[in-house]
């Protein structure tokens, strides 16, 4: 079945760093990715829309300057936190959908900002 | 906010159905029921969908009431694999916006041997 692969699985960095997280679909194309992010014990909560070969859709609230999307292929996308900072610890995760199909997963990412 | 509400969590003896409700009384017309579940730092998982008729694959049941307003995931045998946080999402399915999930807090379902 497809399989949506994240890298890294686990991140840890310094303070004031950054740190890039890819996102590959890897047997279907995709032109929209997502990206979620899940602190503990609650719930995914969409950040953004990438979309390839444009600028990514940010939902309100989160900072497009912090979180740069890439999307320059149709199977990678590409999710950098500048300039990290304890509190943008959290597991990342990304999601693809075919261009007309089913919506697949990330293994996810989780950052630890020291 | 998530068109979906779910209980906070729910136990279930291992070897026993697991019946995990969901209320979505605002879907609309072309929006289908997903289910998800997601097991301790991994991505969610995909499990079943439906529009209007109940569904049955490997993993689990899905019914629906007739007016659409809530559904229920069963999960026939439950072991111990399945503890997990289960989400149910009301979506369009396919196309771009398809992927653009709204979660809420999902229901923690523990096996218990």
């Amino acid at each position: 079945g497809a399989v949506v692969s994240q890298h890294p699985s686990w991140v840890i960095c310094k303070s004031g760093t950054s740190v890039k997280i890819e996102c590959r679909s890897l047997d279907f194309q995709a032109t929209t990715m997502f990206w979620y992010r899940q602190f503990p014990k609650q719930s995914l909560m969409l950040m953004a829309t990438s979309n390839e070969g444009s600028k990514a859709t940010y939902e309100q609230g989160v900072e497009k300057d912090k979180f740069l999307i890439n999307h320059a292929s149709l199977t990678l996308s590409t999710l950098t936190v500048t300039s990290a900072h304890p509190e943008d610890s959290s597991f990342y995760i990304c999601s693809a959908t075919p261009i007309a199909g089913e919506l697949f997963f990330g293994e996810g990412s989780r950052l630890t900002v020291l | 906010d998530a068109k979906t509400t779910q209980p906070t969590s729910m136990d279930c003896a291992e070897g026993r159905a697991a019946n995990l409700p969901c209320n979505h009384s605002t879907i609309s017309g072309n929006e289908y029921v997903y289910w998800y579940r997601q097991i301790h730092s991994q991505g969610p998982q995909y499990i079943i969908h439906g529009l209007k008729n109940n569904e049955t694959n490997e993993m689990a049941s899905l019914i629906i009431t007739e007016d659409r307003k809530s559904s229920t995931l069963i999960l026939p045998h439950a072991t111990l694999r399945d503890t997990a946080v289960y989400y149910c999402i009301v979506r369009v399915a396919g196309g771009n916006q398809g992927g653009k999930l709204i979660f809420g807090q999902g229901t923690e379902l523990s096996v218990k041997p």
